[in-house]
């Protein structure tokens, strides 16, 4: 049961446009929401965060949108530049009863942003 | 400062091997977190520890896998008898506190069981 849904698997967007990354989930426990960015042989590195609360997020080239009715989220960078080629991951947030935040991940979007 | 270190950076073991795996998390993070990354797949969580005890194994696949953290800081991924299953980048993360959301990767140890 994918808790956390990433139904694209890949993305190429031309430089200077607007990337779109979206990602779908069906838990309403989920109280936090994070974008990572993965390079190859790398660990993931947080990006943008969102809580629930809040249905926008911004930083610099980046934001994030959730539509809590819809259980939907979206990564906008604008404008894209080739360092932004990467694996994206959606990632969503639970208070365990343990008292640690759990992380749940999507599958990916590997996105290519094309000179 | 240093970031997330996790050694070896690749193991290849035979099928029914032991294998040890080693995360050395941000110094001052008080709560680690071990997941594993099937190919195609995003991480998913294994354990996680605050402090020296392991709070949540609830991801823990089956009792051949076991993780230690002595002293709070250095942990240690075990896994017994290994299965060509086990095959995955194995991720260790570190966040300053157990409630915090953002938690800081290591760049994994690819593991290889043939």
């Amino acid at each position: 049961d994918q808790q956390v849904k990433q139904n694209s698997p890949s993305l190429s967007v031309q430089e200077g446009r607007i990337s779109i990354l979206n990602c779908d989930y069906t838990n309403s426990m989920f109280d936090y929401f994070l974008w990572y960015k993965k390079y190859p042989a790398e660990g993931p590195t947080f990006l943008i965060s969102i809580s629930s609360i809040k249905d926008k997020n911004e930083d610099g080239r980046f934001t994030v949108f959730l539509n809590k009715s819809a259980k939907h989220l979206s990564l906008h960078i604008v404008p894209s530049q080739p360092g932004d080629s990467a694996v994206y991951f959606c990632a969503a947030s639970e208070r365990s009863n343990f008292g640690n935040e759990k992380l749940t991940f999507g599958t990916g979007t590997r996105l290519t942003i094309i000179p | 400062g240093a970031g997330v270190s996790q050694t070896p950076s690749n193991k290849v073991t035979e099928k029914g091997k032991y294998v040890e795996l080693r995360c050395d998390p941000i110094s001052g993070h008080t709560a680690l977190y071990w997941y594993r990354q099937s190919l195609g797949q995003g991480p998913e969580f294994l354990i996680y520890f605050q402090g020296t005890g392991a709070a949540d194994d609830s991801g823990l696949p089956n009792d051949r896998f076991f993780a230690v953290r002595p002293e709070g800081s250095v942990s240690t991924l075990k896994i017994q008898r290994t299965e060509r299953g086990d095959s995955a980048v194995y991720l260790c993360a570190s966040s300053y506190f157990a409630g915090s959301n953002e938690q800081f990767f290591g760049p994994g140890t690819r593991l290889t069981v043939l």
